[in-house]
């Protein structure tokens, strides 16, 4: 069974960092490209992140780069979100997600975390 | 940035009905085109990818339609457990966009 299991969220101040953890298992980690999305409370979705199988390629919303940084361990199974100089909007629940297509394809999010809750406020 | 533009925004409906929903895309996509459900407190689950694969599992009453700039979700017929905010996204550049989400309430 797939499994994504987020952590390291919780009440930060503004301008300090953050890191999420996604821990990955039931399936082959290191065939998937990863991604975080994100939701602002009662918002819609918003992709922050994506990096690929072997961590050759990163990509960022607009909003989010510079500030942050998608990283993965493929030994460990584990998906990461370095985020820095936190602002009040970052406020969101925070996805990681696995990509349906295997290593070379491009695919939608077939499977989803629960969620790790940010909130960004002094 | 690819835009995606959903409509209604909102939808109320009864069980049994034919619900569509559309996406736009500001430029082509092609078919980089995906469908989620979300029911409130829970994660996203992916209904449809490559704008008409039925994700396994997935009823059948769900499907999916378009390419290019166009696409169409459409529920045949709508059972209680459909009732949710319905997203489009599209992954066929970067930044991964979604469409702002169509609730899907009870009349």
């Amino acid at each position: 069974e797939v499994q994504l299991v987020e952590s390291g969220g919780g009440l930060v101040q503004p301008g300090r960092s953050l890191r999420l953890s996604c821990a990955a298992s039931g399936f082959t980690f290191d065939d998937y490209d990863m991604h975080w999305v994100r939701q602002a409370p009662g918002k819609g979705l918003e992709w922050v992140s994506g990096i690929s199988w072997n961590s050759g390629s990163t990509d960022y919303a607009d909003s989010v780069k510079g500030r942050f940084t998608i990283s993965r361990d493929n030994a460990k199974n584990s998906l990461y979100l370095q985020m820095n100089s936190l602002r009040a909007e970052d406020t969101a629940l925070y996805y990681c997600a696995k990509e349906n297509a295997i290593v070379g394809a491009t695919g939608a999010f077939d499977y989803w975390g629960q969620g790790t809750l940010v909130t960004v406020s002094s | 940035a690819i835009r995606m533009t959903q409509s209604p925004s909102s939808l109320s409906a009864s069980t049994g009905d034919r619900v569509t929903i559309t996406c736009r895309a500001s430029q082509g996509i092609t078919s980089y085109l995906a469908w989620y459900q979300q029911k409130p407190g829970k994660a996203p689950k992916l209904l449809i990818y490559a704008a008409s694969t039925l994700q396994s599992g997935v009823p059948s009453r769900f499907s999916g339609s378009g390419s290019g700039t166009d696409f169409t979700l459409t529920i045949s017929c709508l059972q209680s457990e459909d009732f949710a905010t319905y997203y489009c996204q599209q992954y066929y550049s970067y930044p991964w966009t979604f469409g702002q989400g169509t609730k899907v309430e009870i009349k």
